[in-house]
């Protein structure tokens, strides 16, 4: 497609369990970005892959959250033994060439029960 | 480190109305910075950037400037519709391929 995709849209599960979130981002963009909303904390980066590389995971909050990048193309954001502040919005965001602004997919809205 | 603070919300306005939204930021070097906004139910949007002092960014009748002396990026727009009403974020990006550093949003409610 022409834009960011992620998967799940919506994801409801237990406390404990973990989960695995999916975005494809726009086709030959090098550059993606994980990022997470909620009401507390509001809009927070979470890692960036540049390729199969990730030269910045400075905003991965706990290591229950890791992520990889396959074919420099598709990643998947997993959390492991999800907690209830782990509910937000995961939003997903590439980018082609430098100096041009993200691209942002609708994000999962992920909800711990 | 990098921060962007702007004005919380909400913001409740008039159709026709004259809309600002304060953004500033601390940075060291030349960020680029942009507003995004998010529609209600819908993911974020780039609105307008600037990457370069006194550069203005404009879209969809929004405006912003980027003021390096002052350390703003503040959005504007003449005259509002009610389907400007969305959650408006400022954002700095401190180099080319950096993550970007959101403020908190403001929502805009523009009622008829």
């Amino acid at each position: 497609g022409a834009g960011v995709s992620q998967s799940p849209s919506n994801k409801v599960t237990e406390k404990g369990k973990d989960v695995e979130l999916r975005c494809d981002p726009i086709s030959g963009h090098t550059a993606l970005y994980w990022y997470r909303q909620s009401l507390g904390q509001g809009l927070e980066f979470l890692i960036y892959f540049q390729g199969n590389s990730a030269p910045d995971k400075s905003g991965l909050p706990s290591d229950r959250f890791s992520a990889e990048r396959t074919g420099g193309s598709v990643s998947t954001l997993t959390i492991q033994r999800t907690q209830q502040e782990d509910s937000a919005v995961y939003l997903c965001a590439s980018l082609g060439q430098d100096n041009q602004p993200q691209h942002f997919g609708d994000g999962t809205r992920l909800s711990i029960l | 480190g990098n921060s962007v603070t702007q004005m919380e919300g909400p913001v409740t306005l008039s159709e026709e109305a004259f809309l600002t939204i304060n953004c500033t930021y601390t940075a060291t070097g030349y960020p680029s910075l942009f507003w995004y906004v998010q529609y209600p139910g819908e993911g974020l949007q780039l609105l307008l950037k600037a990457t370069k002092a006194d550069d203005k960014g404009s879209n969809k009748g929004f405006e912003a400037t980027y003021r390096k002396e002052t350390t703003s990026f503040h959005l504007e727009k003449g005259s509002v519709q009610v389907s400007d009403s969305a959650v408006y974020f400022c954002a700095l990006r401190g180099d080319s391929w950096g993550k970007l550093q959101f403020g908190a949003g403001t929502q805009v409610v523009v009622t008829p």
